[in-house]
């Protein structure tokens, strides 16, 4: 597809699980960030990847939060022994660079819901 | 401490009118701006920005004003039509290295016909 696919939509999990969440950025984007937004709230920056620099993690809000990207396209954010303050939508976002004047282009988020 | 604010969550505006929507910050070291609309269950979609050494940028009916000594920002939608209505999330980005955005809470914009 032409635009930021990100699977699942909708996650449901047990406190305490691991989950998964996955991003398929616009082909050709070398940038691509992750953020979640909670009830209420705005967006809230996690991470951002450029190329093949090492990563900015200084939006993730603890150890149990980690992202990689793999040959500089897919990424996945891991979110293990999850709590219910995780819950919220997570998005991804691609931009063609990370240091020029690029709007981020953003997906449909995953709702990550915790009972 | 919230760097990007937006005070007003939420507008009412009659179709035709005006609609203007305000963001303010706080960090001086921002040097890009962006205004981003969002419907329901959707991501957010780019609207316009506007770069930290302009005042203005004008796309269509969507012109965004940038006032560095004040530090504030905003969206004027003229005219405003229903299918504006939506969350509006104004965003900054830090100079430098990161390439991160800094979001406000956003703005719920309801146009009435």
């Amino acid at each position: 597809g032409a635009g930021v696919s990100q699977s699942p939509s909708n996650k449901v999990t047990e406190k305490g699980k691991d989950v998964e969440l996955r991003c398929d950025p616009i082909s050709g984007h070398t940038a691509l960030y992750w953020y979640r937004q909670s009830l209420g709230q705005g967006l809230e920056f996690l991470i951002y990847f450029q190329g093949n620099s090492a990563p900015d993690k200084s939006g993730l809000p603890s150890d149990r939060f980690s992202a990689e990207r793999t040959g500089g396209s897919v990424s996945t954010l891991t979110i293990q022994r999850t709590q219910q303050e995780d819950s919220a939508v997570y998005l991804c976002a691609s931009s063609p660079g990370g240091h020029f004047n690029q709007p981020q282009h953003f997906g449909d988020g995953t709702r990550l819901s915790i009972l | 401490d919230q760097q990007v604010k937006q005070n007003s969550p939420s507008l009412s505006v009659q179709e035709g009118r005006i609609s203007i929507l305000n963001c303010d910050y706080s960090n001086s070291m921002f040097d890009y701006f962006l205004w981003y609309k969002k419907y329901p269950a959707e991501g957010p979609t780019f609207l316009i920005s506007i770069s930290s050494i302009k005042d203005k940028n004008e796309d269509g009916r969507f012109t965004v004003f940038l006032n560095k000594s004040a530090k504030h920002l905003s969206l004027h939608i003229v005219p405003s039509q229903p299918g504006d209505s939506a969350v509006y999330f104004c965003a900054a980005r830090y100079g430098g290295a990161t390439n991160k955005l800094i979001f406000g809470t956003g703005t719920l914009l309801a146009v009435q016909p």
